[in-house]
């Protein structure tokens, strides 16, 4: 079955430090891929997508992901954390081809980033 | 304002009593999708309209759970004979065509079965 795997549920990170979330899909055809945040009380935003092209996408607030296809991955980047960033992640994948052509979730990634 | 509407924001039933949400999309979306999200999980796929058809249900709508959008405007998600495994934050988005941009999220109705 199709599935998206976060394998960090927690990180913890002091202010400048230097972000990467990790994501992984299982599937070998066509995927979009998406990195939504969602930040303490609010609603899923989205934060970068990827569909075609360059592997490498930037997003708001100083986001990046790469699209390694060879690895089915998605990794989330940032150089340097604010304490603004702390919330949850989440990476999504349309999967197509498959059952749905719907967006399927990880589990999420907590980001606590310390003043 | 994300543009997707839901309410109420908070709902709390007593265990066998049905509950109904609604939900507003951006106008110009033709799809709208439900999403439950549980703690320490992301969101699951529920359900999915293009316009006023019912295109997809997830094996976690039990018979329990039924969605409509009667005029390819507005949604509603109703839960009948609530249990407590169906509390749960319930998450409405849309998006526009097939050309999928990315869905843009409600807020949420959190669902709490006592």
């Amino acid at each position: 079955a199709q599935s998206v795997s976060q394998h960090n549920h927690h990180v913890i990170l002091s202010e400048a430090a230097s972000l990467e979330l990790g994501c992984n899909y299982s599937y070998g055809g066509t995927v979009n891929l998406f990195w939504y945040v969602q930040y303490p009380g609010q609603h899923l935003q989205l934060l970068l997508k990827y569909f075609s092209g360059d592997p490498l996408v930037k997003g708001i607030k100083g986001f990046e992901a790469e699209f390694i296809k060879s690895k089915f991955s998605f990794n989330l980047r940032k150089p340097s954390v604010q304490w603004s960033d702390t919330a949850e992640y989440f990476c999504a994948v349309i999967f197509y081809g498959g059952s749905q052509g719907n967006l399927i979730f990880g589990k999420g990634t907590k980001l606590s980033v310390k003043p | 304002d994300t543009g997707v509407s839901q309410n109420p924001r908070h709902k709390i039933t007593k265990r066998g009593q049905n509950v109904t949400f609604r939900c507003d999309p951006i106008s110009e979306h033709n799809r709208l999708y439900w999403y439950r999200q549980t703690l320490g999980q992301g969101p699951e796929f529920l359900t999915y309209f293009q316009n006023e058809a019912q295109l997809e249900k997830s094996r976690l709508l039990s018979d329990r759970f039924s969605a409509e959008r009667p005029k390819g405007s507005f949604s509603t998600l109703e839960i009948q004979r609530t249990e407590q495994g169906d509390s749960a934050m319930y998450l409405c988005a849309s998006s526009l065509g097939e050309r999928l941009w990315g869905y843009t999220f409600g807020s949420g109705t959190r669902l709490t079965v006592v």
